[in-house]
């Protein structure tokens, strides 16, 4: 157990739709990492909040928004889904900038 | 940005033998390289990780080893067991600029131990 957890843990839900997935850091990890895993692209970094500021962008659609809440939680949502955006979501935590626990992720199957 | 290669993307070997799993980089100011181990139906689960200023880490059976020069660094895993079946990344992280902290993935190798 990495202390990360990540609600819910399976997602089915039809395009064109709106979902939130729920990341709560390790005890005292200022850095939240999101990450998606698909079979075509693999593990692909999205986006980096660190104490509720936005630190770094990766490849994350517009359609995808991000935020760190005061409690250091963080929430990613996914808008207009389509059949491409099914996938595995996972949150990762760090104190500072590097060592990275990853949560057990999210499953989204959008149909 | 960075782009992270990893051979071979899958490895069987027999229980006992050792494995070993490579990765290559691009950015020579990648300057921290961890591994993850990830199981069927859970997230990466941190092994071993080594930084640049380090060139080799041993943990138990498992070791990395870095070779800055070549940009290139690598899991060997010794009296492997078939618990050790699962899908290693190598990842590496930059240390600098508006990249700092964000990791890149190999694609991964998947490892099978057969008993």
């Amino acid at each position: 157990d990495s202390g990360v957890t990540q609600t819910p843990k399976h997602l089915i839900t039809a395009t064109g739709q709106r979902v939130t997935l729920r990341c709560s850091p390790r005890s005292g990890d200022l850095s939240v990492y999101w990450y998606q895993q698909s079979l075509d692209q693999g593990l692909q970094f999205l986006i980096q909040y660190y104490n509720g500021e936005e630190r770094a962008k990766g490849n994350i659609l517009e359609r995808f928004s991000a935020q760190q809440f005061p409690d250091l939680h963080s929430e990613l949502n996914l808008s207009s889904l389509e059949l491409g955006d099914s996938a595995l979501y996972f949150c990762a935590s760090s104190k500072s900038t590097d060592t990275q626990y990853f949560g057990p992720g999210t499953r989204l199957t959008v149909l | 940005g960075e782009n992270v290669e990893q051979h071979p993307s899958t490895l069987s070997v027999q229980e006992g033998d050792s494995a070993v799993i490579k990765c290559t980089y691009s950015d020579s100011a990648s300057n921290y390289f961890p591994w993850y181990k990830q199981e069927l139906g859970k997230g990466p689960q941190l092994i071993i990780d080594i930084r640049s200023n380090v060139g080799e880490k041993k943990d138990q059976r498992i070791a990395v080893t870095l070779n800055k020069t070549a940009k290139h660094f690598s899991l060997h895993i010794t009296e492997t067991q078939p618990e050790d079946s699962a899908v290693y990344f190598c990842a590496a992280s930059i240390g600098r600029g508006s990249t700092l902290g964000r990791l890149y993935f190999g694609r991964g190798t998947q490892l099978t131990v057969w008993p």
